[in-house]
């Protein structure tokens, strides 16, 4: 079984600062996913990486896969409130198309 | 659009007790899943539909049985409900496979087991 860690768990922070978000894996995987989840809701797609070491921004949010695409981080510019929830990242195997391994999942909280 | 759409949104069972969640969908996705989320586990694949006519087991399966209505629906159904399957359930859904195709959620089952 594919494993992928979280870290931090939970992160706490106030309003402007920046943060970063790591998932990380022994496994290699040929594309990982983001996503974000607010209270009560299902998990909303953030981004799709595909290529070692690639780069994606999405406004304030950037997000790299690994050279060895075995691990990937999410980096926050300048939080606000609304970027309050739990952050996922899923990881997908070249085995199957449909068998799609998520981490336990960052709870971010952005104090105004 | 709707999107996905689960029924119900709460349900509480006694051990033992049955019943089928209902998930449809009306992005005429290929493919659909039900995860279940669980507190420290994170989000964990029961059964997955590839497409229209099939099923296959995820990481979870035990306890569970799915049916593929037609393209647009996929329920879940626990014949002995057990309190280890207390859980928020989700159902998903992608044009293709998810390396092709973004994952769709629904906004999930809270299923209270006692």
């Amino acid at each position: 079984t594919q494993l992928l860690e979280q870290s931090p768990q939970f992160l706490s922070i106030q309003e402007g600062e920046n943060l970063t978000v790591y998932c990380n894996s022994s496994s290699v995987f040929s594309s990982l996913q983001w996503y974000r989840q607010e209270p009560g809701e299902g998990p909303v797609l953030l981004v799709t990486v595909v290529t070692g070491g690639e780069v994606k921004k999405l406004k304030r949010l950037t997000f790299q896969f690994g050279d060895a695409r075995k691990d990937s981080s999410l980096h926050i510019t300048a939080a606000q409130p609304g970027d309050t929830g739990l952050y996922l990242c899923a990881g997908g195997s070249g085995g199957s198309n449909y068998k799609l391994t998520f981490g336990k999942g960052t709870l971010l909280t952005v104090n105004p | 659009n709707a999107g996905v759409t689960q029924t119900p949104k709460f349900q509480v069972l006694k051990t033992g007790q049955s019943m089928t969640l209902q998930c449809a969908q009306d992005m005429n996705h290929n493919s659909m899943y039900w995860y279940r989320q669980d507190p420290g586990m994170g989000l964990r694949l029961i059964y997955y539909s590839a497409s229209e006519g099939t099923t296959d087991k995820g990481e979870v399966p035990n306890g569970y049985n799915v049916s593929r209505l037609n393209k647009r629906e996929f329920s879940l159904r626990l014949e002995s409900a057990a309190p280890s399957q207390t859980s928020v359930y989700f159902c998903a859904s992608s044009l293709q496979g998810f390396n092709n195709s973004p994952l769709h959620f629904g906004n999930g089952t809270r299923l209270t087991v006692t």
